[in-house]
């Protein structure tokens, strides 16, 4: 159980445009969703926290202009990289915790690429 | 947040026992010590969890200091799948899913065959 359902799996898009990633928790209520970056060969970095039906909270230095995040369902959060340029390219990775069996679960990431 | 250290790296023998040590110095008395791992291009897994004393399961066992200011997991017959980077965190005990925890750079585990 606990299953956290992250897609796309890899994107790659042209600078300038904007991409969404989703996050779903299949088979638990997620009312708090974390979303994390990760540049190579380093550790997830948190840049906020998603909260279903009100604002996300982020990370100092996280802009939140630029990475919108909606929390409209209990089981569903959405991140979008507005105007992406190459240095945003990364891997995000979603998270949620749920209370049975009392951990983190993440999804598995998507790898993002700004050409 | 309660910060935690680990060894950069660490390099076991397939099959042979590897114990991973984490330092959590700052912990709170409500602050359940996590342990996940990440293979390359994939979003962490769950390992184990703890509070105060031992615990085991099918994956690991987590061996928890008397102070709680650190803890180790233990691979019992270390695989080459187990070759990973394992990442111990702190997460305080609240009744929603809500509570961030905070990622160090976690200790890259090379397994040898």
């Amino acid at each position: 159980g606990a299953v956290v359902s992250q897609h796309p799996s890899r994107v790659i898009c042209k600078s300038g445009t904007s991409v969404k990633i989703e996050c779903r928790s299949l088979d638990f209520q997620a009312t708090t969703m974390f979303w994390y970056r990760q540049f190579p060969k380093q550790s997830l970095m948190l840049m906020a926290t998603s909260n279903e039906g009100s604002k996300a909270t982020y990370e100092q230095g996280v802009e939140k202009d630029k990475f919108l995040i909606n929390h409209a369902s209990l089981t569903l959060s959405t991140l979008t990289v507005t105007s992406a340029h190459p240095e945003d390219s990364s891997f995000y990775i979603c998270s949620a915790f749920a209370q049975v069996p009392f951990h983190y679960t993440f999804g598995s990431g998507t790898r993002l690429t700004v050409v | 947040d309660a910060k935690t250290t680990q060894p950069n790296s660490m390099e076991s023998n397939e099959e042979e026992p590897v114990h991973l040590p984490c330092n959590h110095s700052t912990i709170s008395g409500t602050d359940y010590i996590h342990w996940y791992r990440q293979l390359p291009s994939q979003g962490p897994e769950y390992v184990i969890h703890g509070l105060t004393s031992n615990v085991n399961n099918r994956m690991a066992s987590l061996a928890i200091a008397e102070d709680r200011k650190s803890s180790t997991l233990i691979l019992h017959r270390a695989t080459l799948r187990d070759a990973a980077v394992y990442y111990c965190i702190l997460r305080r005990a609240l009744n929603t899913n809500a509570g961030k925890s905070t990622f160090g750079d976690g200790t890259t585990l090379t397994v040898k065959p």
